[in-house]
């Protein structure tokens, strides 16, 4: 049984980073893509984006070039996302997620629990 | 860049059928997914491939696309089925969600 299990809660500062981690259980880490989505309060879901471990390259929406950083240590099955310069509306649940089929044919079949980032001065 | 639009709401009787449209740019030409998700919740995968059901997902959870429009369809709704639902689609690259759709079940 596959499972993420992301990093707690945190308050930032605006213009700081921030960094979750998900760390992935019961299936084979580096073969699938794992990928961010964020959710502001009362919003719909947002793609950020992702890396597939075994290539060891990310792929990010345009919307966060150069302001987020996806990471992935497969020595412990873990990754990361740090998105920097923080600002009110970076206000959100950030979730894992793992992709299976990356590409077109790519779902988001295993999702992390979430982890409430709340940028606040 | 690539959207995918939903309608804000939808009703439904129990026992009665939920249609919830998706529409985009061609969307008939790529693989559209869907999520459920409740309140304080992850998401969960209801529909991926257009219409393919992943284990575990009641048979009453069906997809379709074509055109510009994908449709999850919900046939003999339970109130356990009231949730937000989002399609999902890849473009360029990119995984696109839509707008999002709240089922009620009245």
């Amino acid at each position: 049984q596959v499972q993420l299990v992301q990093s707690g809660a945190e308050v930032k500062k605006p213009g700081s980073s921030m960094k979750v981690s998900c760390k992935a259980s019961g299936g084979t880490f580096s073969s699938y893509g794992i990928n961010w989505v964020r959710q502001a309060p009362g919003q719909g879901l947002e793609w950020m984006g992702g890396i597939i471990p075994i290539f060891g390259t990310a792929n990010y929406a345009q919307k966060f070039q150069g302001r987020v950083t996806i990471t992935a240590d497969k020595s412990t099955s873990t990754a990361y996302m740090e998105l920097s310069s923080l600002r009110s509306e970076d206000t959100a649940v950030y979730y894992c997620a793992r992709v299976n089929d990356y590409g077109a044919t790519g779902r988001f079949d295993y999702w992390g629990q979430g982890t409430l980032v709340t940028v606040s001065s | 860049s690539y959207e995918l639009t939903q309608p804000p709401s939808v009703s439904v009787s129990p026992g009665q059928t939920a249609s919830i449209t998706c529409s985009g740019d061609k969307l008939g030409d790529k693989y559209a997914c869907w999520y459920q998700q409740k309140p304080g919740q992850s998401p969960v995968l209801v529909i991926y491939q257009d219409s393919k059901r992943p284990s575990g997902i009641p048979e009453r959870f069906s997809g379709s696309n074509s055109g510009n429009t994908a449709t999850l369809t919900i046939s003999g709704t339970q109130a356990m089925d009231e949730a937000d639902y989002y399609c999902q689609a890849w473009d360029r690259s990119t995984y696109v969600f839509g707008t999002g759709t709240k089922v009620t079940v009245l």
